[in-house]
């Protein structure tokens, strides 16, 4: 089971981009790694999810180097709303990967 | 698409009742649904995998007895926390898988118990 590593926290300022990585350096062939965001009292809502190099989306970007021991989130021009824990899972999802959540990171976004 | 919902939303009872929450897939069908359990200001702790049409599997320390789990159809799984106590007020949170083989897990938004 790839075990994941988070900052704690991070802070930043509207309209920056904000970069969070994550470690996972026992990732598995088959392990596809996901993002989540979650506001207080609210489920998770998926943000992101990949295999390796560069994901994007309407929402943020995933950066997967070639080993793959570690991916980085990408939020463009981020504002108050984007104030959230973040959440990185790693696991092998068409196997029998039971997710579970580590720490997250947890962003603040500052006026 | 891929979106699960929750019921009740928030529920407040007294200590020694029983309390069922819903979780269901709105527009998808999910072998596998997860229960979790949030603390205030901690992550989300895995309590249980239900299979629909078996019995659902418990984490360690999780009370199988008390943490009741039915997945009797492809859209529903329900959590039953029986004879509720105040150390079980919590934030419990159910996810589903979307596709089994690639996946992605969608969550509902969440059932605030409270135990008084």
């Amino acid at each position: 089971l790839a075990k994941t590593t988070q900052p704690i926290s991070m802070d930043s300022y509207e309209g920056q981009e904000v970069n969070i990585t994550c470690s996972h350096n026992n990732i598995a062939t088959n392990d596809y790694i996901t993002w989540y965001q979650q506001f207080p009292s609210q489920g998770p809502r998926f943000i992101i999810q990949g295999y390796k190099t560069k994901v994007t989306n309407e929402v943020a970007s995933l950066f997967i180097p070639a080993d793959r021991k570690s991916s980085t989130l990408s939020l463009p021009r981020v504002s108050l709303s984007d104030t959230a824990v973040y959440y990185c899972l790693v696991g092998d999802w068409g196997g029998s990967y039971i997710p579970t959540f580590g720490r997250g990171t947890s962003l603040i976004v500052h006026p | 698409g891929a979106v699960v919902s929750q019921h009740p939303s928030r529920v407040i009872c007294k200590s020694g009742t029983s309390v069922k929450i819903e979780c269901r897939s709105l527009d998808f069908q999910a072998t596998t649904m997860f229960w979790y359990r949030q603390f205030p200001k901690q992550s989300l702790m895995l309590m249980a995998t239900s299979n629909e049409g078996s019995k659902a599997t418990y984490e360690q320390g999780v009370e199988k007895d008390k943490f009741l789990i039915n997945h009797a159809s492809l859209t529903l799984s329900t959590l039953t926390v029986t004879s509720a106590h105040p150390e079980d007020s919590s934030f419990y949170i159910c996810s589903a898988r979307v596709n089994p083989s690639t996946d992605t897990q969608y969550f509902g938004p969440g059932t605030r118990l409270t135990v008084l």
